[in-house]
């Protein structure tokens, strides 16, 4: 059964502190991505990877970093420099070797900064 | 100007209506356009995908592109109570992103 996970489901930060969000797939894809999503708005890129150890920045990079280590997994760190991080984080993945664009999404992570 | 605009809606029709969903881009040499439905709280989710000028029909759901005048759209024809959430549009590059409007929200009225 083939799928994206994300851990965990809710997750609250205090200031000041670097919190990692947790994104795995087994459906084999080389590519990956982590979406911001704001409540009435549409999603934003932070960051990609196309292939393992290797990775972009998207359009809202600033404050969070990532890795990618391994072909499954690719956690998103936001960090203490993301000043406004409460959000809907979503994690996708694409088959590129099939040359599509089609994202599979994780059910999402939602950060509340206390 | 962003890069995909959708109408804001909110957008209501009454159950058994034609809704229609619209969206432009600026990105001429974009490849690939998608529809993905979300309903709230939850992930998004493909609805269509569309690469060719024309239309493509998948059920209830008729995607139509116009790459000349750089526009996409859905329909979704007998609309259900359960067609009730918000349609992202998307527009891929085909080397790996995708860009997506803002959404526009649906409400099917019983």
């Amino acid at each position: 059964d083939g799928g994206i996970t994300q851990s965990p489901k809710y997750l609250f930060r205090k200031e000041g502190q670097n919190v990692t969000l947790s994104c795995e797939q087994n459906l084999n894809h080389d590519a990956m991505y982590w979406y911001r999503q704001d409540p009435g708005q549409g999603l934003r890129l932070i960051y990609y990877s196309q292939i393992v150890n290797d990775f972009q920045k998207g359009d809202i990079a600033e404050g969070y970093s990532v890795s990618r280590e391994k072909k499954e997994s690719f956690p998103l760190t936001v960090t203490s420099a993301q000043k406004n991080p409460t959000a809907f984080y979503l994690c996708a993945s694409t088959d590129r070797a099939r040359s599509t664009d089609t994202q599979y999404f994780g059910p999402g992570t939602r950060l509340t900064v206390l | 100007q962003k890069e995909v605009e959708q109408n804001s809606g909110p957008l209501s029709v009454p159950e058994g209506a034609i809704a229609s969903l619209n969206c432009t881009y600026s990105d001429r040499v974009s490849q690939s356009f998608f529809w993905y439905r979300q309903y709230s709280g939850k992930s998004p989710e493909l609805i269509m995908s569309i690469y060719s000028n024309g239309d493509k029909e998948d059920g209830r759901f008729t995607a139509q592109l116009n790459k000349a005048s750089q526009y996409v759209s859905l329909l979704i024809r007998d609309s259900q109570p359960s067609d009730s959430a918000t349609y992202l549009c998307a527009v891929g590059n085909n080397a790996g992103k995708s860009t997506f409007g803002d959404g526009t929200t649906l409400t099917v009225k019983p």
